[in-house]
């Protein structure tokens, strides 16, 4: 059974880049799509875009000025970075595989707080 | 980027209840329609794919249908365990989105 563990700061400045990695176990990273979502508390999902194994990534188009997501199969991890962050960027940031069509396996998600 | 609107966005419900959440979508998205439940402090789990398939594991009381636009998750019999937040979810097109939720409170 794949485990999914999100790791990063749980605090993080204004205008800073927000910086997370997710450690995959239990099963190879090397299928299905690695993604990033996100849900400020209290409200509901928002996708934040994936990457396949293969290296190719999709984002939101609501982020993507702002967003990256790369994979390091030697290492079963694949790592989210959103730059300039605001409050509004506050959120429980959770990995996820996506085999489609659902999102089928999920870390335990982390709280990210932007903040001076 | 294609809409969720689910209804209701919370429920008050009692055990063994009947109890039905729709969820409406902006453009027709064929059978591309999934359910997920959130308990509180969980991520949330799949309950059911392509608007009717049921997830391995999931208790046979949850159950789903609709096409194109409209969707209904059913759950016959209600437990105890199941309140929780669910959520829609469509993969026809990028960007993934998801309803805005339903609550229920048992």
């Amino acid at each position: 059974q794949v485990q999914l563990q999100e790791s990063g700061p749980g605090l993080v400045k204004p205008l800073e880049t927000l910086s997370l990695t997710c450690t995959v176990s239990g099963d190879s990273i090397s299928d299905y799509y690695w993604s990033w979502l996100r849900q400020p508390p209290g409200k509901g999902l928002e996708w934040i875009g994936y990457i396949y194994y293969s290296g190719s990534t999709h984002y939101n188009p609501s982020l993507q000025s702002r967003v990256t997501i790369s994979i390091d199969t030697s290492k079963s991890q694949f790592s989210l970075k959103l730059s300039s962050v605001t409050a509004a960027d506050t959120a429980l940031y959770y990995c996820a595989r996506y085999k489609p069509p659902a999102f089928e396996n999920w870390g335990q998600g982390t709280m990210v707080t932007v903040s001076s | 980027e294609i809409v969720l609107t689910q209804s209701p966005d919370f429920q008050s419900v009692t055990p063994k209840e009947k109890v039905t959440i729709t969820c409406r979508a902006s453009q027709s998205i064929g059978s591309n329609l999934h359910w997920y439940q959130q308990k509180p402090d969980q991520s949330p789990k799949v309950l059911i794919k392509f608007a009717s398939q049921s997830f391995s594991g999931v208790p046979s009381r949850f159950s789903g249908s609709g096409s194109g636009t409209d969707f209904t998750l059913t759950i016959n019999s209600l437990e105890p365990e199941d309140a929780a937040t669910y959520y829609c979810h469509q993969s026809t097109s990028l960007p993934h989105t998801f309803g805005q939720g339903t609550k229920l409170e048992i």
